[in-house]
């Protein structure tokens, strides 16, 4: 079958990095999507990466292993609107996108 | 329009009625998806339309369910006899190669 994995929360302190996981087994790739939905809103675009490596965009950063189906969302310099769900998202070979659960990312003061 | 607009963005009706729900693709977009969302909890797909190929219609939970998408753009997603449990928010996104957008959801109560 097809899973998508990323943990289910998260806590960190405003002003810190922070860490996202997703590991996922596809049938097929197209690609790896990280998206941010703030509670009540429609989820929206961070990042895309098909290739292999860092992907740099401000304080987020979005990093892809396809030998190990592995994936990571970094954020810098956290700030309290970066609380939110971060959802990990895969594109397989009939371009289908199959979604992680999210991950509840918590920012303290 | 600039993004996908979904409409109506709020919607609450009887058990037992049905609802449509609509959504305009970003313009040229080929893909469009239909996904639901409970609160709290991650997206569950419904259906995704892409270009003329048949649709993937592996994931309506029920035959009260369908959606079709006329001349490649609009899409409507119904639920007919509506039970409580339907009661989420459905959103609407679609992409062009290698990004997906989102419309700001219909939100359906059922009461």
């Amino acid at each position: 079958g097809q899973n998508i994995d990323q943990p289910t929360e998260m806590t960190a302190t405003e002003g810190a990095i922070v860490q996202i996981n997703c590991t996922y087994q596809t049938s097929g790739f197209n690609g790896l999507f990280w998206y941010q939905q703030h509670a009540g809103e429609a989820p929206t675009f961070l990042s895309y990466n098909v290739l292999d490596g860092l992907e740099e965009k401000g304080r987020f950063s979005s990093f892809l292993s396809r030998s190990k189906g592995y994936s990571y969302l970094l954020l810098k310099e956290l700030q309290m609107k970066d609380s939110a769900s971060y959802l990990c998202a895969v594109m397989d070979s009939n371009y289908q996108l199959i979604w992680g659960a999210g991950t509840k990312l918590i920012i303290k003061p | 329009g600039a993004g996908v607009s979904q409409s109506p963005s709020n919607k609450v009706t009887e058990k037992g009625k049905d609802v449509e729900l609509r959504c305009d693709p970003i313009s040229g977009h080929t893909a469009l998806y239909w996904y639901r969302q409970s609160l709290g909890q991650g997206l569950e797909f419904l259906i995704y339309f892409q270009g003329n190929s048949a649709p993937d219609k592996s994931g309506l939970p029920s035959d009260r369910f369908s959606a079709e998408r006329t001349g490649g753009s609009v899409s409507t997603l119904t639920i007919q006899r509506t039970q409580q449990e339907d009661s989420a928010v459905y959103l609407c996104a679609s992409s062009f190669r290698n990004t997906i957008y989102f419309g700001e959801g219909s939100w359906l109560t059922v009461v």
